[in-house]
């Protein structure tokens, strides 16, 4: 979709390096979403922010921190990656109520 | 919080078939969305419907709020329909998080 972007699309990194994945938006929508998708679990909520600087945790938060200064930008923080943050990551945001998502970001901890 | 359950987790169908995909949600909620995941990965809303019945050329929806429970009607499936499918419960008074079921795999064979 135009209007939501996720970068990198693909990353490999090793364990105990931070990883920053980036969510961008050009619609100026309030709320933003972090996901992650393994086999068995469908989505699962990581954290989500409902306007600048406000951020809350989902069901799946350890580990993980994010960070919004900007409207158009929702950034997802791995501190010190895990293999079991091998995983692929979807940014979203609503349009009403409505979900769009980005094209996601597989990301391998080696 | 909400639990969302879907069945069947797997689905083969003859291409012309039907099909019926079910999802059970264990709370009221302010809203239910069916997403397509396509073979690339991509996620499509398809349908955005708190309650009653929604058609979208061969797809089409139903929920039933009072028993907690929505419905994805395929009619003469093609091989374009393969992929997953993902209900997901949504409050409005939870920051419009969407809780997702494990999803129905599908594959239309030709």
């Amino acid at each position: 979709d135009a209007g939501i972007t996720q970068s990198p699309r693909h990353k490999v990194t090793e364990t105990g390096t931070p990883v920053t994945l980036r969510c961008h938006q050009t619609e100026n929508h309030r709320y933003m979403y972090w996901y992650r998708q393994d086999p068995g679990h469908g989505l699962r909520l990581i954290h989500y922010s409902y306007g600048v600087k406000d951020t809350d945790k989902g069901e799946v938060s350890d580990g993980y921190s994010v960070s919004r200064s900007k409207t158009e930008d929702f950034l997802l923080t791995l501190e010190s990656a895990t293999s079991s943050q091998t995983s692929v990551y979807f940014c979203a945001i609503t349009r009403g109520l409505g979900y769009t998502f980005g094209s996601g970001t597989r990301l391998t901890v080696v | 919080g909400i639990q969302v359950e879907q069945s069947p987790p797997d689905l083969i169908l003859q291409e012309g078939a039907n099909s019926t995909l079910r999802c059970n949600f264990s709370d009221s909620v302010n809203n239910l969305q069916w997403f397509h995941q396509n073979p690339w990965g991509q996620l499509i809303n398809l349908f955005y419907i708190p309650s009653g019945t929604k058609q979208n050329g061969r797809l089409s929806a139903t929920t039933v709020a009072t028993e907690r429970y929505s419905l994805l009607y395929i009619s003469s499936s093609q091989t374009t329909d393969s992929g997953v499918y993902f209900c997901a419960a949504q409050l409005e008074a939870a920051g419009n998080k969407l809780t997702f079921g494990g999803g129905t795999r599908v594959l239309v064979k030709p």
